[in-house]
């Protein structure tokens, strides 16, 4: 059975930093695309970021929100995803959650239950 | 960026009844375009790839069409546990853009 679980999430002041982690079973995931999505309290959903699988040496995708100060990561070895957010804003609060993005299909087959992130003073 | 829109933004409607909503980008995107469904305070659950390819697990009840700009998802008989959000998402280029969503709740 294929699972994500994600971790991490809490307060943070403006400016802050904070690491997310997403522990995937159930599947090779050193094989799949890795994404984060968010959802702002009482909002839509917005794409995050994405790490593409081994065989494309894990490059990465950012939305224009983030880019520069997320970074997201993987260890095959721990079946692990990261996303490690910097230089935080109070536009940043959400629910995050870390999807499974099959090859070949399309993406988020699979979604965890969303690790809270509140950025407030 | 391509934008999603989406029409309704929201619906009510009866057990039984046939529902489509609507979704559309802002450029053609072929046929990359995704459908979830969500729960008040539940994780999106994958309903339809490639336009109108059902997720394993998906009832038939769902059916999903359209390529290029225009889409639809289709619920063909509404049942209690359909009531939910549900969003459209792109995927031919980045930033992936989800439409801003379909509320359906009960009449």
């Amino acid at each position: 059975e294929v699972q994500l679980v994600e971790s991490g999430g809490g307060l943070v002041q403006p400016g802050g930093s904070l690491r997310l982690s997403c522990a995937a079973s159930g599947f090779m995931f050193s094989d799949h695309n890795m994404d984060w999505v968010r959802q702002a309290p009482g909002k839509g959903l917005e794409w995050v970021a994405r790490i593409r699988d081994r065989g494309r040496t894990d490059t990465t995708e950012y939305a224009a929100s983030v880019k520069g100060r997320f970074t997201i990561s993987r260890d095959d070895s721990k079946n692990l995803l990261y996303l490690q957010m910097n230089s935080l804003k109070t536009e940043d609060t959400a629910v995050y959650y870390c999807a499974r993005s099959p090859l070949g299909r399309g993406p988020f087959d699979y979604w965890g239950r969303g690790t809270l992130v509140t950025v407030s003073s | 960026d391509i934008q999603m829109t989406q029409s309704p933004s929201s619906l009510s409607a009866s057990v039984g009844d046939r529902v489509t909503i609507t979704c559309r980008a802002s450029q053609g995107i072929s046929n990359s375009l995704a459908w979830f469904q969500q729960k008040p305070g539940k994780a999106p659950k994958s309903l339809i790839d490639a336009a109108s390819t059902l997720q394993s697990g998906v009832p038939s009840k769902f059916s999903g069409s359209g390529s290029g700009t225009d889409f639809t998802l289709t619920i063909s008989s509404l049942q209690p546990e359909d009531f939910a959000t549900y969003y459209c998402l792109q995927y031919i280029s980045y930033p992936f853009t989800f439409g801003p969503g379909t509320k359906v709740d009960l009449k």
